[in-house]
């Protein structure tokens, strides 16, 4: 199977801009989750995608949404950008059922660097 | 509040000897306890997680994890050290609170494998 793709890799954006990335997830799998990671404040969860419903949101301000479409490819944008939002974004995809399975296997990240 | 730490920024080994990256947990209910392991400028890699069961978890690459309940622990192991296994790792338990897919992740641990 393929893995979680992210696009695009690599971004540029000056502040006030706002920026949309992709995570396609694993054939299947129906959740996708976000993260952000900086050198400060480490992993931190962003939200979750469950068929298209925003199932749970972590503690980011409203610039961030997201959203998921029917074939569980999601997207999340940044509007207004600021200096603090460069960072690496990672998204995460898993089957969504819970349980003792569940497992997310992570994409290679887009890294955003805001000037 | 579910929480994992990692006591350690960095572990240095030298190659051929064990390796031990620490981590301790917090949880309410089932620890559903992950290790991920992350490379320059790469996304996450899964390497293992614990449900419940058999304490010693084998998982990718060689490494295995040790559940202890009364320490409340999920250290890391690999009996034999490779320079290539230099990277940063993170512990994660999963918040399985309303069924979602939220991971929280402990600080992260460099290891550092010198020839």
């Amino acid at each position: 199977k393929a893995g979680v793709t992210q696009t695009p890799r690599y971004l540029i954006k000056t502040r006030g801009q706002q920026v949309t990335l992709s995570c396609s997830p694993i054939s299947g799998h129906r959740s996708v989750s976000w993260y952000q990671q900086t050198p400060g404040q480490g992993l931190q969860f962003l939200f979750e995608y469950f068929s298209e419903t925003q199932r749970n949101k972590g503690n980011f301000p409203g610039r961030f949404s997201g959203r998921q479409f029917s074939n569980s490819r999601s997207e999340m944008n940044v509007s207004t950008l600021e200096l603090g939002d460069s960072a690496l974004y990672l998204c995460a995809s898993s089957s969504g059922q819970g349980g003792a399975q569940e497992t997310q296997y992570f994409g290679p990240g887009t890294r955003l660097l805001v000037l | 509040a579910q929480s994992v730490a990692q006591p350690e920024d960095q572990v240095n080994v030298a190659e051929g000897n064990p390796l031990t990256v620490k981590c301790t947990y917090s949880v309410s209910g089932n620890p559903y306890l992950f290790w991920y392991v992350q490379y320059p400028n790469r996304g996450l890699q899964f390497l293992l997680k614990y449900i419940t069961g058999d304490n010693l978890v084998k998982g990718s690459y060689g490494f295995e994890a040790e559940f202890n309940k009364s320490q409340t622990s999920f250290h890391l192991k690999k009996p034999s050290a490779l320079v290539s296994d230099s990277a940063l790792y993170f512990c994660a338990v999963r918040d399985d609170s309303g069924n979602t897919g939220k991971l929280i992740f402990g600080q992260g641990t460099t290891l550092q494998v010198k020839p």
